[in-house]
């Protein structure tokens, strides 16, 4: 089946400086992905999506790459700000539709000054 | 715009007691409807998910149930609470009735502590 993996727990950074936060996913028949920010005590709260016919797409400070021939993405965060420490977690459009969605573990983004 | 609701924020039970856990959608029809749970420090696991008015699939067999007695309004419900049902209870929606490749948008959820 469908999983989806982070490839490290805790990314810590300066301010200022640009994150990147890696994913892997296992099935290639995976045709849309996600990624949502988690605050402490808080709901994950949609960034960014990305559909499997494209390999960028650009938000605001953010970034999603999507790269089918090794299944991966990444998140990348420009000018990272104290107010994006959370976790972030990857999800996966599940392939039996319903539109359900097969969640990473996810990775804590820590901002130091 | 939608918004989506959940309560209690906090609950302490016993164990062996019920459960009941809201979730409310407003500002959308016919929604999708999911109950997730996340334990501590980890990815969120999913329960439950609706697709109309009783329409309930379970993805992990457990102690615990769900019910949509209307559109808009998710119920989860247990009847004797094991310690193991501790957790983070994340309610989410996502728009129309089986459509694919869409956002689920997240409540703020329910952290369940049993003792």
């Amino acid at each position: 089946g469908e999983s989806v993996g982070l490839h490290l727990p805790t990314l810590s950074v300066q301010e200022g400086d640009n994150s990147i936060i890696n994913c892997a996913y296992s099935n290639s028949a995976s045709d849309y992905f996600i990624w949502y920010k988690q605050e402490s005590g808080k709901g994950p709260q949609f960034i960014i999506d990305i559909r499997s016919n494209m390999d960028k797409r650009q938000g605001q400070r953010v970034t999603v790459l999507l790269n089918k021939t090794v299944k991966h993405l990444s998140l990348q965060i420009a000018a990272t700000q104290p107010g994006d420490s959370a976790v972030y977690f990857c999800a996966a459009a599940d392939s039996g539709g319903y539109n359900k969605l097969i969640f990473g573990a996810g990775t804590r983004l820590a901002v130091h000054p | 715009s939608q918004t989506i609701h959940q309560w209690p924020a906090t609950l302490v039970q016993p164990v062996g007691s019920p459960l009941s856990l809201e979730c409310t959608v407003e500002g959308t029809s016919n929604p999708n409807l999911y109950w997730y749970r996340q334990a501590a420090g980890r990815g969120l696991q999913l329960l439950f998910y609706s697709v109309g008015i009783g329409q309930i699939s379970s993805e992990v067999p457990q102690n615990l149930s769900a019910s949509r007695p209307q559109d808009r309004q998710f119920i989860l419900s247990s009847k004797k609470l094991l310690l193991s049902d501790s957790g983070f209870y994340l309610c989410a929606w996502s728009p129309q009735k089986q459509a694919r490749n869409q956002p689920q948008h997240f409540g703020d959820g329910t952290r369940l502590s049993i003792l």
